[in-house]
């Protein structure tokens, strides 16, 4: 069965580091997610693709996050520099097109990234 | 956009029924219900969605309200492995698939 891969899965940093995630969704779809999820919380939305542009980035720290979806398959979330806050589960979600008025437009979840600022 | 609320925690026994309840009184007549769940540590699960109508498939049934403004997941019989964080989701059809998770309900199963 597809799965959305992530890596890594674990990621320890010191604050005002770099670091990147990496996340490969199902083969052809096209839309793509990335949520970070705080202990005790739900995931919130950071970024949503479809295809390479980006529809909505407006819970994303623009000041220190970037995404990109170069050619509109695999995409790299980056934090720099990282803060104490930043520790959190990032996770990557994608879903095929199913347009705005599809019925059915299920998410499919990777394992997720933990990431832990020191 | 409509928001859902659900309780905090619940228990079950094991091989009985739970239903976890959700309130989303400010959904639109669009607007699907989904439901996933989390297992410690794992991505979010597809469990079952539904509009207007009650949904049953192999994991669990989802009855909705007929004003739609609640609805119940149905896991027959629990088990041992059905303790998770449950998310109730309104998803908006016309912003892209959008979802918008609350903080769900921890369902502990137990022997």
């Amino acid at each position: 069965e597809a799965e959305v891969a992530q890596s890594p899965r674990y990621k320890i940093t010191e604050k005002s580091q770099a670091v990147a995630f990496w996340c490969d969704p199902i083969s052809g779809h096209a839309t793509l997610y990335w949520y970070r999820q705080i202990l005790g919380q739900g995931p919130e939305l950071l970024v949503q693709f479809q295809d390479e542009s980006v529809v909505d980035d407006s819970q994303l720290p623009k000041d220190r996050f970037s995404a990109e979806r170069l050619k509109g398959v695999d995409s790299t979330l980056k934090i720099q520099p990282a803060e104490l806050g930043d520790s959190a589960m990032y996770l990557c979600a994608s879903s095929s097109r199913g347009g705005r008025t599809s019925s059915y437009n299920e998410q499919f979840f990777g394992p997720g990234t933990r990431l832990t600022v020191l | 956009d409509a928001k859902t609320t659900q309780p905090t925690s619940m228990d079950c026994a094991e091989g009985r029924a739970a239903n976890l309840p959700c309130n989303h009184s400010t959904i639109s007549g669009n607007e699907y219900v989904y439901w996933y769940r989390q297992i410690h540590s794992q991505g979010p699960q597809y469990i079952i969605h539904g509009l207007k109508n009650n949904e049953t498939n192999e994991m669990a049934s989802l009855i909705i309200t007929e004003d739609r403004k609640s609805s119940t997941l149905i896991l027959p019989h629990a088990t041992l492995r059905d303790t998770a964080v449950y998310y109730c989701i309104v998803r908006v059809p016309y912003n892209f698939n959008k979802f918008y998770f609350g903080s769900g309900t921890k369902l502990n199963v137990k022997p």
